[in-house]
Protein backbone atom coordinates (compact mmCIF):
# COMPACT_ATOMS: atom_id res chain seq x y z
CA UNK A 1 0.00 0.00 0.00
CA UNK A 2 1.21 3.17 -0.97
CA UNK A 3 -1.13 5.31 1.25
CA UNK A 4 -1.74 8.66 0.40
CA UNK A 5 0.16 10.16 -2.18
CA UNK A 6 0.66 13.85 -3.81
CA UNK A 7 1.74 15.19 -6.76
CA UNK A 8 3.74 17.44 -7.68
CA UNK A 9 6.46 17.52 -4.35
CA UNK A 10 7.01 21.32 -5.41
CA UNK A 11 5.94 23.58 -7.76
CA UNK A 12 7.18 27.24 -8.10
CA UNK A 13 4.17 29.28 -10.06
CA UNK A 14 3.95 32.71 -11.41
CA UNK A 15 0.76 35.40 -10.03
CA UNK A 16 -1.88 34.48 -11.99
CA UNK A 17 -1.30 31.40 -12.90
CA UNK A 18 -2.99 27.94 -12.33
CA UNK A 19 -2.28 24.65 -11.48
CA UNK A 20 -3.93 21.24 -10.12
CA UNK A 21 -2.64 19.67 -7.02
CA UNK A 22 -3.03 15.53 -7.10
CA UNK A 23 -4.04 13.15 -4.36
CA UNK A 24 -4.87 9.70 -4.26
CA UNK A 25 -5.44 6.87 -1.71
CA UNK A 26 -5.03 3.41 -1.82
CA UNK A 27 -7.01 2.01 1.41
CA UNK A 28 -10.34 2.75 0.14
CA UNK A 29 -11.63 5.66 2.57
CA UNK A 30 -14.66 7.39 1.98
CA UNK A 31 -13.44 10.61 4.01
CA UNK A 32 -10.59 13.16 1.84
CA UNK A 33 -9.56 16.60 3.18
CA UNK A 34 -6.85 19.27 2.09
CA UNK A 35 -5.71 21.27 4.46
CA UNK A 36 -3.01 23.87 4.24
CA UNK A 37 0.41 24.70 6.86
CA UNK A 38 1.53 28.16 7.02
CA UNK A 39 4.55 29.55 9.33
CA UNK A 40 3.06 30.05 12.56
CA UNK A 41 -0.14 28.77 11.82
CA UNK A 42 -1.92 25.22 12.72
CA UNK A 43 -3.19 23.13 9.93
CA UNK A 44 -6.39 24.71 8.32
CA UNK A 45 -9.09 22.79 6.26
CA UNK A 46 -9.58 24.42 2.78
CA UNK A 47 -11.74 21.72 1.24
CA UNK A 48 -13.19 18.20 2.10
CA UNK A 49 -15.55 14.85 0.50
CA UNK A 50 -17.09 13.05 2.75
CA UNK A 51 -17.72 10.44 -0.32
CA UNK A 52 -17.37 9.80 -3.68
CA UNK A 53 -19.38 12.95 -5.85
CA UNK A 54 -19.39 15.34 -2.80
CA UNK A 55 -17.33 18.10 -1.99
CA UNK A 56 -17.78 21.04 1.38
CA UNK A 57 -15.77 24.00 2.18
CA UNK A 58 -13.49 24.49 4.81
CA UNK A 59 -11.91 27.21 6.81
CA UNK A 60 -10.20 28.72 4.05
CA UNK A 61 -11.78 27.93 0.88
CA UNK A 62 -11.25 31.00 -1.54
CA UNK A 63 -9.23 30.52 -4.31
CA UNK A 64 -9.49 27.19 -4.40
CA UNK A 65 -11.80 24.65 -6.56
CA UNK A 66 -11.48 20.66 -5.82
CA UNK A 67 -12.43 17.53 -7.40
CA UNK A 68 -13.06 14.33 -6.22
CA UNK A 69 -12.95 12.26 -9.11
CA UNK A 70 -13.30 9.34 -8.13
CA UNK A 71 -13.07 7.43 -4.61
CA UNK A 72 -9.56 7.31 -4.98
CA UNK A 73 -8.56 10.98 -6.32
CA UNK A 74 -8.97 13.91 -4.71
CA UNK A 75 -7.65 16.91 -6.67
CA UNK A 76 -7.23 20.53 -5.57
CA UNK A 77 -7.17 23.74 -8.05
CA UNK A 78 -5.47 27.02 -8.07
CA UNK A 79 -7.21 29.17 -11.04
CA UNK A 80 -5.48 32.16 -10.62
CA UNK A 81 -2.31 31.67 -7.75
CA UNK A 82 -1.50 34.38 -5.44
CA UNK A 83 1.61 35.36 -3.31
CA UNK A 84 -0.91 34.43 -0.23
CA UNK A 85 -1.23 31.02 -1.50
CA UNK A 86 2.04 30.45 -0.85
CA UNK A 87 2.34 26.97 1.67
CA UNK A 88 2.62 23.46 2.24
CA UNK A 89 -0.18 21.84 1.56
CA UNK A 90 -1.45 17.99 2.55
CA UNK A 91 -4.02 16.32 1.42
CA UNK A 92 -5.55 13.46 4.07
CA UNK A 93 -7.91 10.63 4.40
CA UNK A 94 -9.13 9.32 7.15
CA UNK A 95 -10.94 5.87 8.60
CA UNK A 96 -12.67 5.90 12.27
CA UNK A 97 -10.88 8.98 13.28
CA UNK A 98 -7.81 8.18 12.11
CA UNK A 99 -5.86 10.44 9.67
CA UNK A 100 -3.45 9.42 6.97
CA UNK A 101 -1.76 11.90 5.14
CA UNK A 102 0.55 12.62 2.28
CA UNK A 103 4.05 13.65 1.84
CA UNK A 104 2.86 17.29 1.06
CA UNK A 105 3.43 19.81 -1.65
CA UNK A 106 5.36 23.29 -1.35
CA UNK A 107 3.93 25.48 -3.46
CA UNK A 108 5.54 28.83 -4.06
CA UNK A 109 3.66 31.89 -5.97
CA UNK A 110 6.25 34.54 -6.94
CA UNK B 1 -7.77 33.81 20.98
CA UNK B 2 -6.80 30.32 19.31
CA UNK B 3 -9.34 27.66 19.87
CA UNK B 4 -6.49 24.96 20.43
CA UNK B 5 -3.59 26.31 22.75
CA UNK B 6 -0.62 24.28 22.72
CA UNK B 7 2.19 24.95 25.45
CA UNK B 8 5.53 24.88 25.49
CA UNK B 9 5.69 26.13 21.66
CA UNK B 10 9.48 24.70 21.92
CA UNK B 11 10.58 22.34 24.08
CA UNK B 12 14.30 21.33 24.44
CA UNK B 13 15.16 17.66 25.92
CA UNK B 14 17.99 15.58 27.06
CA UNK B 15 17.66 12.65 26.40
CA UNK B 16 16.38 10.06 28.74
CA UNK B 17 13.81 12.78 30.11
CA UNK B 18 10.53 12.79 30.94
CA UNK B 19 8.35 14.90 28.26
CA UNK B 20 5.11 16.46 28.75
CA UNK B 21 3.35 18.47 25.91
CA UNK B 22 0.28 20.56 26.75
CA UNK B 23 -3.22 21.12 24.83
CA UNK B 24 -5.91 23.45 26.09
CA UNK B 25 -8.93 23.86 23.74
CA UNK B 26 -11.93 26.34 24.25
CA UNK B 27 -14.92 24.67 22.35
CA UNK B 28 -17.14 21.98 23.35
CA UNK B 29 -15.21 18.72 20.88
CA UNK B 30 -16.24 14.94 20.71
CA UNK B 31 -12.35 13.61 20.03
CA UNK B 32 -9.20 15.14 20.38
CA UNK B 33 -6.20 14.08 18.20
CA UNK B 34 -2.40 14.26 18.81
CA UNK B 35 -0.29 13.91 15.51
CA UNK B 36 3.48 14.14 14.88
CA UNK B 37 4.96 15.79 12.02
CA UNK B 38 8.88 14.84 11.40
CA UNK B 39 11.52 17.24 10.59
CA UNK B 40 11.26 16.17 7.01
CA UNK B 41 7.31 17.41 6.89
CA UNK B 42 5.35 14.10 7.19
CA UNK B 43 2.37 14.25 9.03
CA UNK B 44 1.54 10.80 11.31
CA UNK B 45 -1.50 9.92 13.65
CA UNK B 46 -0.55 9.84 17.11
CA UNK B 47 -3.92 8.70 19.12
CA UNK B 48 -7.53 9.69 19.13
CA UNK B 49 -8.98 10.70 22.31
CA UNK B 50 -12.42 11.09 24.28
CA UNK B 51 -11.93 10.24 26.80
CA UNK B 52 -9.53 8.81 29.62
CA UNK B 53 -5.94 7.74 28.84
CA UNK B 54 -4.00 5.94 25.92
CA UNK B 55 -0.61 4.60 26.11
CA UNK B 56 1.29 3.66 22.95
CA UNK B 57 5.27 2.49 23.41
CA UNK B 58 7.00 4.99 25.56
CA UNK B 59 4.22 7.38 24.20
CA UNK B 60 0.74 8.54 26.75
CA UNK B 61 -2.11 10.72 25.79
CA UNK B 62 -4.91 11.95 28.89
CA UNK B 63 -7.82 13.99 28.05
CA UNK B 64 -9.50 15.97 30.94
CA UNK B 65 -13.08 16.49 29.16
CA UNK B 66 -13.94 19.09 32.19
CA UNK B 67 -11.09 20.72 32.58
CA UNK B 68 -11.07 21.25 28.27
CA UNK B 69 -7.38 20.37 28.30
CA UNK B 70 -5.17 17.04 27.21
CA UNK B 71 -1.66 15.92 27.58
CA UNK B 72 1.33 14.61 25.69
CA UNK B 73 3.66 12.98 28.14
CA UNK B 74 7.22 10.87 26.47
CA UNK B 75 8.72 8.60 28.52
CA UNK B 76 12.25 7.84 28.40
CA UNK B 77 13.07 10.19 25.21
CA UNK B 78 14.75 10.15 22.58
CA UNK B 79 16.88 11.81 19.92
CA UNK B 80 14.19 10.36 17.50
CA UNK B 81 11.29 11.49 19.36
CA UNK B 82 12.86 15.18 18.13
CA UNK B 83 9.70 16.20 15.92
CA UNK B 84 6.55 18.85 15.92
CA UNK B 85 4.01 17.79 18.27
CA UNK B 86 0.01 19.26 16.94
CA UNK B 87 -2.44 18.55 18.94
CA UNK B 88 -6.17 19.03 17.27
CA UNK B 89 -9.99 18.78 18.14
CA UNK B 90 -13.15 18.07 15.98
CA UNK B 91 -16.13 19.41 17.81
CA UNK B 92 -19.65 18.65 17.49
CA UNK B 93 -21.32 17.46 14.82
CA UNK B 94 -17.75 18.21 12.65
CA UNK B 95 -16.86 15.30 10.21
CA UNK B 96 -13.61 13.30 11.33
CA UNK B 97 -10.94 15.58 9.28
CA UNK B 98 -12.79 18.94 9.81
CA UNK B 99 -10.45 19.80 12.89
CA UNK B 100 -9.43 22.65 14.49
CA UNK B 101 -5.01 22.60 15.05
CA UNK B 102 -3.36 23.84 17.81
CA UNK B 103 0.25 25.72 16.20
CA UNK B 104 2.30 22.96 17.17
CA UNK B 105 4.80 21.88 19.70
CA UNK B 106 8.27 21.72 18.64
CA UNK B 107 10.28 19.38 20.76
CA UNK B 108 14.02 18.90 20.14
CA UNK B 109 15.88 15.85 22.15
CA UNK B 110 19.75 15.97 22.82
CA UNK B 111 21.78 13.00 23.04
Amino acid sequence: NAGVTQTPKFQVLKTGQSMTLQCAQDMNHNSMYWYRQDPGMGLRLIYYSASEGTTDKGEVPNGYNVSRLNKREFSLRLESAAPSQTSVYFCASTFTETQYFGPGTRLLVL
Amino acid sequence: KNEVEQSPQNLTAQEGEFITINCSYSVGISALHWLQQHPGGGIVSLFMLSSGKKKHGRLIATINIQEKHSSLHITASHPRDSAVYICAVRGYGGSQGNLIFGKGTKLSVKP
